[in-house]
């Protein structure tokens, strides 16, 4: 089942516009939402998160938009550079029982191109 | 450089052998993980470590997978009797359990299987 899901496998934008990914979740219970950025031959590196109990959180060019009642978060990078052209993951993550420990889903990623 | 590191990088092996991964993770924590990519996909959980305590496990993860986190430092993920739908990036990551943004992890470079 795919409880993370990413619809768009790419997108393509001018340098200097806004770029809004997108990310629909179908479990409630997670806790926090992530923001993966992966360049090819490298692992994802961490972007932003925001908890459940929030619905915006901001740290410079990038904000993480989330709306409990549609299942549904947003990436939105402004203004959009050349060198975050990557593949950007969402993922959303919950604790799992008892064990202290958190489950994390990632979705199936966007290509972002961004042209120079 | 005190990232997550991934040995191999590569391995190329024939369909029933067995192969073994050794991730490093970063020194202070104590949270590790193994997924698995494949191509157009997002990571798929595979187990997850407490310290030395394998506390969860995908069923993706079949009897011919083992992962094990001796002294609660360095991980291996050993497949045995490989069948070609193993081919896939095996990547590891670590994280704090006070991370306090969600269980942010970092992740290692992957080691990417092809199974012949």
């Amino acid at each position: 089942d795919q409880q993370v899901k990413q619809n768009s496998p790419s997108l393509s934008v001018q340098e200097g516009r806004i770029s809004i990914l997108n990310c629909d979740y179908t479990n409630s219970m997670f806790d926090y939402f992530l923001w993966y950025k992966k360049y090819p031959a490298e692992g994802p590196t961490f972007l932003i998160s925001i908890s459940s109990i929030k619905d915006k959180n901001e740290d410079g060019r990038f904000t993480v938009f989330l709306n409990k009642s549609a299942k549904h978060l947003s990436l939105h990078i402004v203004p959009s550079q050349p060198g975050d052209s990557a593949v950007y993951f969402c993922a959303a993550s919950r604790a799992s029982g008892n064990t202290g420990g958190f489950k994390t889903i990632f979705g199936a990623g966007t290509r972002l191109f961004v042209k120079a | 450089d005190t990232g997550v590191s991934q040995d191999p990088r590569h391995k190329i092996t024939k369909r029933g052998q067995n192969v073994t991964f050794r991730c490093d993770p970063i020194s202070e924590h104590n949270r590790l993980y193994w997924y698995r990519q494949t191509l157009g996909q997002g990571p798929e959980f595979l187990t997850y470590f407490q310290n030395e305590a394998q506390l969860e496990k995908s069923r993706l993860l079949s009897d011919r997978f083992s992962a094990e986190r001796p002294k609660g430092s360095f991980s291996t993920l050993e497949i045995q009797r490989t069948e070609q739908g193993d081919s896939a990036m095996y990547l590891c990551a670590s994280s704090l359990r006070t991370s306090g943004r969600g269980n942010e992890q970092f992740f290692g470079p992957g080691t990417r299987l092809t199974v012949l």
